[in-house]
């Protein structure tokens, strides 16, 4: 069974580029996390989906980050014009809608803005 | 609100040593709890979860937790620790809310020592 795969895995940007991050959930798995994980820290929920639906965006900044799931599968995370404050790990992960199930990684994009 | 704290940003023990790593939670309804761990340049790996049932709940690797309702905790024990054991450990709480919501805390980092 393939992992979830996110691309790219590294990026570069000045500040005010726009960048995009993609993941690849594993199959059949109908619920998918946006984390992002600044250095030395925990990973801290963006937003999240049920197939299509955005479950809860709450922590995403909404002036500047959109995320997307069309079609329930794939997801795309978008940072409009990025800061330096946005300088971390975004990590995606995908899991079934079951209790105690478990959240698979993928091994995430390392953004650093400069 | 639903939260993680580990007190502990850092730990060293030194190799063969037993180890406890600490977690709490706040959270009101029975919580799906887990432990992760995070190798360098790696993604996050499951090292075991708990929903109900014993209270002591094994995991990959020798590594056990031990669930305690009337403390919120849910601590990371092993008997005795080898030097690839080194790495960050990160809690996690899984709550129903739409989706499966999980949160993490800040994670501690453990460095086992020869």
């Amino acid at each position: 069974e393939a992992g979830v795969t996110q691309s790219p895995r590294y990026a570069v940007l000045q500040e005010g580029q726009a960048v995009s991050f993609w993941c690849d959930p594993i199959s059949g798995h109908d619920t998918l996390y946006w984390y992002q994980q600044p250095r030395d820290q925990g990973p801290q929920l963006l937003v999240y989906f049920r197939d299509e639906a955005v479950i809860d965006n709450s922590q995403l900044p909404s002036d500047r980050f959109s995320a997307v799931r069309p079609k329930g599968t794939n997801s795309t995370l978008k940072i409009q014009s990025a800061k330096q404050g946005d300088t971390a790990t975004y990590l995606c992960a995908s899991s079934r809608d079951r209790p105690n199930t478990e959240v698979f990684f993928g091994k995430g994009t390392r953004l650093t803005v400069v | 609100a639903q939260s993680v704290t580990q007190p502990d940003a850092r730990v060293t023990v030194s190799e063969g040593a037993s180890l406890q790593l600490r977690c709490k939670y706040s959270y009101s309804a029975t919580p799906y709890l887990f432990w992760y761990v995070q190798y360098p340049r790696q993604g996050l790996q499951l090292l075991l979860k708990y929903y109900s049932g014993d209270p002591v709940v094994q995991g990959v690797n020798s590594f056990e937790a031990e669930f305690s309702k009337s403390n919120s905790s849910f601590h990371l024990q092993k008997a005795s620790v080898h030097w690839s054991d080194s790495a960050v450990y990160f809690c996690a709480l899984s709550m129903r809310a739409g989706g499966y919501k999980v949160v993490f805390g800040s994670g501690t980092r453990l460095l086992v020592s020869p």
